[in-house]
């Protein structure tokens, strides 16, 4: 059953303007939430992370928003660059186990 | 410092085969978990290791197993391969939870 749901498959932004990608999850008791992102042959490279004591995470270009009541999150990149280009997962933990994993997102930024 | 390193990146087996794959956390890492990536499923977890024990499991027959050493490396093993079992199968590690992941490269499994 899966608890954390990606459900747009693919993205594509054009360069210099805002990707945002989002996440669903159905268990409550998650308490941090990781974005990764992920290039072919390689394994996820962490990009930001948001407890759930929080709404907003900031760093750099990327921002995490977490809406609990909704059980909704979402990562904005901005502005979004060629290099962006990558699969992005959302994960979840519940006390610091397992990260359960959407099935990604595939952006695509175009010059 | 260095990475989180599987060995081999690369694996062809044939069906009914059996298969061990090796990860090596980074240098004090305790906690090692496996996750199997593959194109319909995502990242879907297996198991993780705490200090040699399975601390967490998942939802994967018993063909699926796993260990940790005593120097935290993790090995993983799969027996009686299926083609479904074609997959890249991903090792992480970090000090004591998963809020410190870091991910190896993988290793892409090809059964034949």
């Amino acid at each position: 059953d899966q608890q954390v749901k990606q459900n747009s498959p693919s993205l594509s932004v054009q360069e210099g303007r805002i990707s945002i990608l989002n996440c669903d999850y159905t268990n409550s008791m998650f308490d941090y939430f990781l974005w990764y992102k992920k290039y072919p042959a390689e394994g996820p490279t962490f990009l930001i992370s948001i407890s759930s004591i929080k709404d907003k995470n900031e760093d750099g270009r990327f921002t995490v928003f977490l809406n609990k009541s909704a059980k909704h999150l979402s990562l904005h990149i901005v502005p979004s660059q060629p290099g962006d280009s990558a699969v992005y997962f959302c994960a979840a933990s519940n006390s610091g186990y397992a990260l359960n994993f959407g099935k990604g997102t595939s952006l695509l930024v175009t010059p | 410092k260095a990475g989180v390193t599987q060995t081999p990146r690369y694996l062809i087996k044939t069906r009914g085969q059996q298969v061990t794959l090796s990860c090596s956390p980074i240098s004090g890492h305790r906690s090692v978990s496996w996750y199997q990536q593959t194109p319909g499923q995502g990242l879907q977890f297996l198991f993780e290791y705490f200090s040699e024990t399975q601390r967490n499991k998942g939802n994967f027959p018993g063909r699926f197993s796993g260990r940790q050493f005593s120097n935290s490396r993790s090995e993983m093993n799969v027996s009686t391969l299926e083609l479904g079992d074609s997959a890249l199968y991903l090792c992480a590690s970090s000090l004591r939870t998963s809020y410190g992941y870091t991910f190896g490269s993988g290793t892409r499994l090809t059964v034949v």
